[in-house]
């Protein structure tokens, strides 16, 4: 069974450009997260979504940061404009449901200059 | 909020050893309490996981306890080998909050051959 999978895994941009990050959950996973984790700390929850519905984003910077998963199963994720403090690996994980075990992907590692 | 602190921070063994990290967590409503792996560049790995209603489990050469009168739950490796040589993290759900996933800072295991 694939994972979950994250494109790109690494972008450098310079700040007040926009990017966007990509991830595929596990086959079947209804719930679908995105986190951030800055270096040498532990994943941080930006929004959690069940099928298409976001139903916890109270983390999200909602300035600069948006999110969609308009059919229930890719998301993407986007900053505009991007600050040097954005500078984070973002992690999309996926669970059969929102009590069940989460799976991360392998990250996107975003260093902005 | 629940707040999850891990302790150490750096961990150093020698090969064949044991490792042990603990969590702590606040909020008595948290009821289940996985662990995760994260090697250099990649996502956390689910490694092994406890629910409240247990109170110890065991996989091979990993084991959870979990105390909920005390609410810590600690992670033991034994026989430690070099790649089990990572970053572990603990976590606690917390149903109350719409079972949002908190994350301890994480623990830096070195184990020495």
């Amino acid at each position: 069974e694939a994972g979950v999978v994250q494109s790109p895994r690494y972008k450098i941009i310079e700040k007040k450009q926009p990017v966007a990050f990509w991830c595929n959950p596990i086959s079947g996973h209804n719930t679908l997260y995105w986190y951030r984790q800055n270096l040498g700390q532990g994943p941080e929850l930006l929004i959690r979504y069940e099928n298409e519905e976001a139903v916890d984003d109270s983390q999200l910077p909602k300035d600069r940061f948006s999110a969609e998963r308009l059919k229930g199963v890719d998301s993407t994720l986007k900053i505009q404009p991007a600050e040097l403090g954005d500078s984070a690996v973002y992690l999309c994980a996926s669970s059969l449901n929102s009590i069940e075990t989460q799976y991360f992907g392998p990250g996107t590692r975003l260093l902005v200059l | 909020g629940e707040n999850v602190e891990q302790h150490p921070s750096t961990l150093s063994v020698q090969e064949g050893d044991s490792a042990v990290i603990k969590c702590t967590y606040s909020d008595s409503a948290s009821n289940y309490f996985p662990w995760y792996k994260q090697e250099l560049g990649k996502g956390p790995q689910l490694i092994i996981d406890i629910r409240s209603n247990v109170g110890e489990k065991k996989d091979q050469r990993i084991a959870v306890t979990l105390n909920k009168t005390a609410k810590h739950f600690s992670l033991h490796i034994t026989e430690t080998q070099p790649e089990d040589s990572a970053v572990y993290f603990c976590a606690a759900r917390n149903p109350p909050l719409f079972n949002k996933f908190y994350f301890g800072s994480g623990t830096k295991l070195n184990v020495k051959p």
